[in-house]
């Protein structure tokens, strides 16, 4: 069992959706969760990060976290063309950050 | 402020070469992170240096070493260099490391072909 999954795509939505991305973790002791969007070529970059359970909303993005269930996920709300991306979910566990496979996005116009 | 800058951006190398890599973190960015990304594994982590010091590794063979200067530059080496070492080497940079929750910045990548 890897220690980072997230669902697997692709995942399309149409434009104006919203877009579920969702990351699950083997590590009960894990305290910080990150989602990161990478463009086709480009590095990966921050969307959101989330410390505690709950949802942590930011614009069109809201995190939510469950740790007795090990699960984080990511909605995209009103989804853009430009949202188009692999979407990395990455768990801080023993001072390393573990990164999933990712999920592309496409979203349509 | 300026990101992080890894150079060179390409490179092209030939089996049983080695190869050094650099990046430099964010101005006031003490942690530097290395990571191999591929189609096939993913982002992999390397290792992590703070304040010169290696503080996390990865599950990558002794072939694959790193140091960290007192700017907080770093760089990667991969020594005795295989086809499957293809990859594109990311750096990231933190204020703390990944120990303090931190969240990471990367560079544009290196991207290696080993022919």
């Amino acid at each position: 069992q890897k220690e980072v999954e997230q669902n697997s795509g692709p995942l399309s939505v149409p434009e104006g959706a919203i877009a579920s991305l969702n990351c699950t973790y083997s590590d009960r002791g894990s305290q910080s969760f990150f989602w990161y969007r990478q463009y086709s070529g480009k590095s990966p970059e921050l969307i959101m990060f989330i410390y505690s359970n709950g949802d942590k909303e930011d614009g069109r993005f809201t995190a939510q976290l469950n740790k007795a269930s090990q699960y984080v996920s990511l909605l995209i709300r009103d989804s853009q063309p430009s949202d188009s991306a692999t979407y990395l979910c990455a768990v801080n566990d023993a001072g390393k950050s573990t990164f999933g496979d990712g999920t592309t996005l496409t979203v349509k116009p | 402020k300026a990101g992080v800058t890894q150079t060179p951006r390409y490179l092209i190398k030939t089996r049983g070469q080695q190869v050094t890599l650099s990046c430099s973190p964010i101005s006031g960015h003490r942690s530097v992170s290395w990571y191999q990304q591929t189609p096939g594994q993913g982002l992999q982590f390397l290792f992590e240096y703070f304040s010169e010091t290696q503080r996390n590794k990865g599950n990558f063979p002794g072939r694959f070493s790193g140091r960290q200067f007192s700017n907080s530059r770093s760089e990667m080496n991969v020594s005795t260099l295989e086809l499957g070492d293809s990859a594109l080497y990311l750096c990231a940079s933190s204020p703390f490391g990944s120990s303090y929750n931190s969240p990471l910045h990367f560079g544009n990548g290196t991207r290696l072909t080993v022919t």
